[in-house]
């Protein structure tokens, strides 16, 4: 069974910045991209970044390009965002997202909340 | 860039049938595949439809999608409505093939 994990989330000030862990089992973790998916509190769905399954390709959405970096540890079974220089808008529950071409599966979401 | 957009909500009663609408601004919607995700309050998004119609393992057939190129848009369609229904349900699409795309989102009301 598919399991994804996030941890990392939690309280940061306006310009701070946190890493965010995905720990993924179930699968062979380098055999798929991941991406990272975020809701702000009570809003809808934004797509955040997707790395391939070797960790070559990135691709970003425009609301986080150049201050969000997703990575992955593959020998650890594992994804990353490193977020930078954060904002008030970019409080929201971020979710790690196997894409498995059966439309994905996503982990429980961790929670981030900017704010001084 | 193009955008997708569903209604904010519908409604409708146990047993009925109800079809959700998503509608690409730009560019055709057959270009690039359609997911569906449904949101139960508190949970995180489980797949319901993925390349435009096809269901995961575990989801009913009651829940079914398609694509109408006449109207640029795509629908889920769910019959036999039941109140573990009730949930956001959002379309998502691809951007020259890789930048994910999320319609806002509709709320489904099962009265």
């Amino acid at each position: 069974e598919v399991q994804l994990l996030e941890s990392g989330g939690g309280l940061v000030q306006p310009g701070g910045s946190l890493r965010l862990s995905c720990a993924a089992s179930g699968f062979t973790f380098s055999n798929y991209a991941m991406a990272w998916v975020r809701q702000a509190p009570g809003k809808g769905l934004d797509w955040v970044s997707t790395l391939s399954g070797s960790g070559e390709s990135t691709f970003d959405g425009d609301s986080v390009q150049g201050r969000f970096t997703i990575s992955r540890d593959n020998s650890k079974n594992s994804l990353y965002l490193q977020m930078n220089s954060l904002r008030a808008d970019d409080t929201a529950v971020y979710y790690c997202v196997q894409e498995n071409g059966v439309g994905g599966t996503w982990g429980q979401g961790t929670l981030v909340t900017v704010s001084s | 860039n193009f955008m997708l957009t569903q209604p904010h909500s519908v409604s409708e009663s146990p047993g009925k049938t109800v079809i959700i609408s998503c509608t690409r601004s730009s560019g055709s919607i057959a270009s690039n595949y359609v997911q569906w995700y449904q949101q139960r309050p508190g949970s995180s998004p489980t797949t319901v439809i993925y390349k435009n119609n096809q269901r995961p393992s575990g989801v009913p057939d009651r829940l079914s999608g398609s694509i109408d190129s006449s109207s640029n848009s795509a629908s889920l369609t769910i019959s036999g409505l039941k109140t573990e229904d009730e949930a956001d349900y959002y379309c998502q699409s691809f951007d020259s093939g890789i930048y994910w795309v999320f319609g806002g989102g509709t709320k489904l009301t099962v009265l």
